[in-house]
């Protein structure tokens, strides 16, 4: 059974970089696009970007200038890094298993990122 | 702002049917981009409950089905249960190469 299990700080402050990671288990690693979506509390999904194991990768252009993904294949790792955060950027933040325009079919469990100083 | 448009909620007593639309555009849905549907319950992440427009993934009751047509889509939800109240979401791809969700639509079962 495939798992995506999150895990990073959970509290920053305001121009930190926010740092997660998403371990794949259970399931083959290359093959897929692994993509961050995020929700702010009490609001709707929002995508934050994709990458494959070969490191290729499609951000949302209104992040584009602050998000760096990477694509770990010898641990089964995606990382997920957004530069000077603000409290906008308050969410649960959620790695997902899917392709180019397919559905999304494993979420990891969420972790929740909170900005305040 | 979501990209793909919902209504905030809909309602429905037991056993009836209601419908949630979700309205794209020309560069997302109309453009031919497949759309899946996500039930998500609170606190928890969303679980994909329609795929590829009117698919359902294996152990989805059929009450659930899919429909899309020009720059918009639609889930139907036949036979309405308690356990239905959740929230639903739309989501596809835009041309722009990201993806894309609507903005969420709470269901209320009376």
């Amino acid at each position: 059974q495939v798992q995506l299990q999150q895990w990073g700080a959970g509290l920053l402050k305001p121009s930190e970089t926010l740092s997660l990671t998403c371990g794949v288990y259970g399931g083959p690693f290359s093959g897929f696009y692994w993509s961050w979506i995020r929700q702010s509390p009490g609001k709707g999904l929002e995508w934050i970007g994709e990458i494959n194991h070969s490191g290729s990768s499609n951000y949302n252009p209104s992040l584009r200038s602050r998000v760096r993904m990477s694509a770990d294949t010898s641990k089964n790792q995606v990382s997920l890094n957004l530069s000077s955060v603000t409290a906008a950027d308050t969410a649960v933040y959620y790695c997902a298993r899917g392709l180019i325009a397919a559905p999304y079919d494993y979420w990891g469990q969420g972790v929740l990122v909170t900005v305040s100083s | 702002q979501s990209v793909l448009t919902q209504p905030p909620s809909v309602s429905g007593a037991p056993g009836q049917r209601v419908t949630i639309s979700c309205t794209g555009s020309s560069s997302n849905i109309g453009a031919g981009f497949d759309v899946h549907w996500y039930q998500q319950l609170p606190g928890t992440a969303p679980q994909l409950l329609i795929y590829g427009d009117n698919n359902r993934p294996s152990g989805v009751p059929d009450r659930f089905s899919g429909a899309k047509s020009g720059t918009s889509a639609s889930l139907t939800i036949t036979g309405l249960q308690a356990e239905d109240e959740a929230d639903y979401y739309c989501q596809s791809y835009d041309s722009s190469l990201r993806g894309v969700f609507g903005g969420g639509t709470k269901l209320t079962v009376l």
